[in-house]
Parts: structure tokens; C-alpha cells; sequence
């Protein structure tokens, strides 16, 4: 079962677009991370969002926490193709302590 | 530099060849983990520690040996390697001792067993 789903789960626009990236659960996190993976390497972390109803920045990318902490979305402006890559979310729960789970990924490809 | 340092980033092994997969990272962290990825499957938690001589089971520990003996190294042992073990493996640090507030990943180790 996987506990945390994203959506789209590929996603192919051109240069200058916006999207949007959606994580979504039935159960409450206590903290929701996203990070940025290229092939060949290890993720890197873009966020950490700890906060029911939390927006942060980050240049062209904004990320929010679902009031209820059980969904996050991540908003790019002006893609660009630098910010081609796989998204994950990630999430930790008060109940398992320690124990993590990553989404399923969004594999984004910006277009010149 | 701040890293997680894995080791060795290939390899390609035999069914039953004991292993050793090293990790190590130079940031203080109390917290490690380890994790595969597979296609369709996602990155999944195979065991992690929160301290010392602490370890628990992740979501996918059967076939896994971990120890952490010293803060810094994280060693990920496979005592007899399958082939369903192929797969990309990554190690991960936190300076949260649950790791809630983000990890640090390694660049990855790929391993083949054939």
C-alpha cells in the first residue's frame, strides 16, 4: 500500500510553463519533505514543511502543506529546463518514529 | 564538504557472495538509513538507526544485515545475495534523530546480483 501518492506521475511541459505537483494521503504526517532527484545521483532535499497550512518559497518554487497534514503540493513559475528531474515527496509520522515513506514520484521534463 | 559517502557506487556480484556496502558520513548526524529503489516501486526503507548501537527495521528488511557501531558509518551487509536484491541503494543522514526534518542522500550504490 503506498501511503503517499503524487500526481501527475509524469508530466512534460515547455520552457516558461507552470505546473503543479500534488502528495496525497489518507493519514497525517507530522513533517513532509520534497526532494529533487537526477539520474545516476542520490535525491537532494528542496523542503521540509513541519506546519498545517505551511507555504514556503524557494525562488520559483512553492510549496504547500495540506491544513490537515495529509497532502503537500509543489508549485514551479516559469519552468525552466534546469528543473528537469524526478520529484519526491517524503513523509515522517509521530506513530513510527524513525521510519519514513517516499512517494512514487513525478518525473518532470522542461522543453526548450 | 558536508556528505554522505557511499561505497562502491557499481557492483555486480554472485548469488550467495557475502557483501558489504559502506556508508559514512562526516556531518554529526544521529540518525541513518538505507534504502532501495526500484522502478515502479519508489525508494523504500530498508533499516534505519536513530543512534548508537540502535537499529530498527524499515519496510523491506528481509535479506539485510545493518550495524552502527560509531555515529559516522552506517554499513549496509547482504549475507547471501539474490537477485531480487538487484537494485540501486542509497544511504541517508539527518541531523534529526528521526529524521524528520530532511535527509542527506548518498550518490548511490548499484548492485547487480546475478
Amino acid at each position: 500500500t503506498q501511503l503517499l501518492k503524487q500526481s501527475p506521475q509524469f508530466l512534460s511541459i515547455q520552457e516558461g510553463e507552470n505546473l503543479t505537483v500534488y502528495c496525497n494521503s489518507s493519514s497525517v504526517f507530522s513533517s513532509l519533505q520534497w526532494y529533487r532527484q537526477e539520474p545516476g545521483e542520490g535525491p537532494v532535499l528542496l523542503v521540509t514543511v513541519v506546519t498545517g497550512g505551511e507555504v514556503k518559497k524557494l525562488k520559483r518554487l512553492t510549496f504547500q502543506f495540506g491544513d490537515a497534514r495529509k497532502d503537500s503540493s509543489l508549485h514551479i513559475t516559469a519552468a525552466q529546463t534546469g528543473d528537469t528531474g524526478l520529484y519526491l515527496c517524503a513523509g515522517t509520522q509521530n506513530t513510527n518514529a524513525g521510519k519514513s515513506t517516499f512517494g512514487d514520484g513525478t518525473t518532470l521534463t522542461v522543453k526548450p | 564538504e558536508a556528505q554522505v559517502t557511499q561505497n562502491p557506487r557499481y557492483l555486480i556480484t554472485v548469488t550467495g557472495k557475502k557483501l558489504t556496502v559502506t556508508c559514512s558520513q562526516n556531518m554529526n548526524h544521529e540518525y541513518m538509513s538505507w534504502y532501495r529503489q526500484d522502478p515502479g516501486l519508489g525508494l523504500r526503507q530498508i533499516y534505519y538507526s536513530m543512534n548508537v548501537e540502535v537499529t530498527d527495521k524499515g519496510d523491506v528488511p528481509e535479506g539485510y544485515k545493518v550495524s552502527r557501531k560509531e555515529k559516522r558509518n552506517f554499513p549496509l551487509i547482504l549475507e547471501s545475495p539474490s537477485p531480487n536484491q538487484t537494485s540501486l541503494y542509497f544511504c541517508a543522514s539527518s541531523l534529526s534523530v528521526t529524521g524528520s526534518f530532511g535527509y542527506t542522500f548518498g550518490s548511490g550504490t548499484r548492485l547487480t546480483v546475478v
